[in-house]
């Protein structure tokens, strides 16, 4: 079975652009999550969803910042207009955390999308 | 709220070593997670703990959960060049099997 695929795995852009992440989970998994890394903050959770549902946005830094999730095989991360300072890596996870026995709580990693806003 | 940390934040060895590091909390966890991640890739699972006391090895890989249940160790025997990468640990919070709390990250890099 496929991992979680993310795309674009790099992107370039200026200031004032709006910026689209795109994440696929793993099939059959009903939590989806989106996390930042820099160096300077380490990893960071931004939102996750529940079978297509938000259900803790907290960690998204600003309304520039959105997130969906029309169905259980896809989601995007919005940026819209992008600053230099979200230049990081943005990485989407997704787990079967619903199911029942050991193991629920593993997350499974993309390789991540690198972004750098000029 | 719940925080987790890693120590030592970086590490450099000579291949052929073996490695320790650890994971504190203040707060009790029910299950820890050590993952390792190679640069440009995501964090990958490389040992999960389940229960106080348990020694679950994978490989050079042997991580402990340990009694108090506040900590947990992740040791790795006779180092190679591949074993460079950052090693996180991770466990979910209170009652909470979905989100995970993250530490800061080992970085491991091994000495030509």
């Amino acid at each position: 079975d496929a991992g979680v695929i993310q795309s674009p795995r790099h992107e370039v852009t200026e200031m004032g652009q709006e910026v689209t992440l795109r994440c696929k989970p793993i099939s059959g998994h009903d939590y989806l999550f989106w996390y930042r890394q820099t160096m300077m903050r380490g990893l960071e959770l931004l939102i996750y969803f529940n079978n297509n549902v938000p259900i803790d946005d907290s960690g998204m830094p600003e309304d520039r910042f959105s997130a969906k999730m029309p169905n259980a095989s896809f989601s995007t991360l919005k940026i819209q207009p992008s600053e230099p300072r979200d230049s990081a890596v943005y990485f989407c996870a997704s787990s079967a955390a619903s199911g029942r026995g050991k193991g629920k709580e593993t997350q499974y990693f993309g390789p991540g999308t690198r972004l750098l806003v000029l | 709220g719940q925080q987790l940390n890693q120590s030592p934040q970086s590490m450099f060895i000579q291949e052929g070593e073996d490695v320790s590091m650890n994971c504190t909390s203040s707060s009790i966890f029910n299950t820890w997670l050590w993952y390792k991640q190679d640069p440009g890739e995501g964090p990958v699972l490389l040992i999960a703990l389940y229960k106080a006391g348990e020694l679950t090895s994978n490989g050079r890989l042997t991580a402990q959960f340990g009694i108090t249940r506040k900590d947990s160790f992740l040791n790795i025997s006779a180092s190679i060049p591949s074993d460079v990468g950052i090693y996180f640990c991770a466990g979910p919070p209170g009652d909470s099997n979905y989100q995970l709390i993250w530490g800061a990250g080992t970085k491991l890099i091994i000495k030509p």
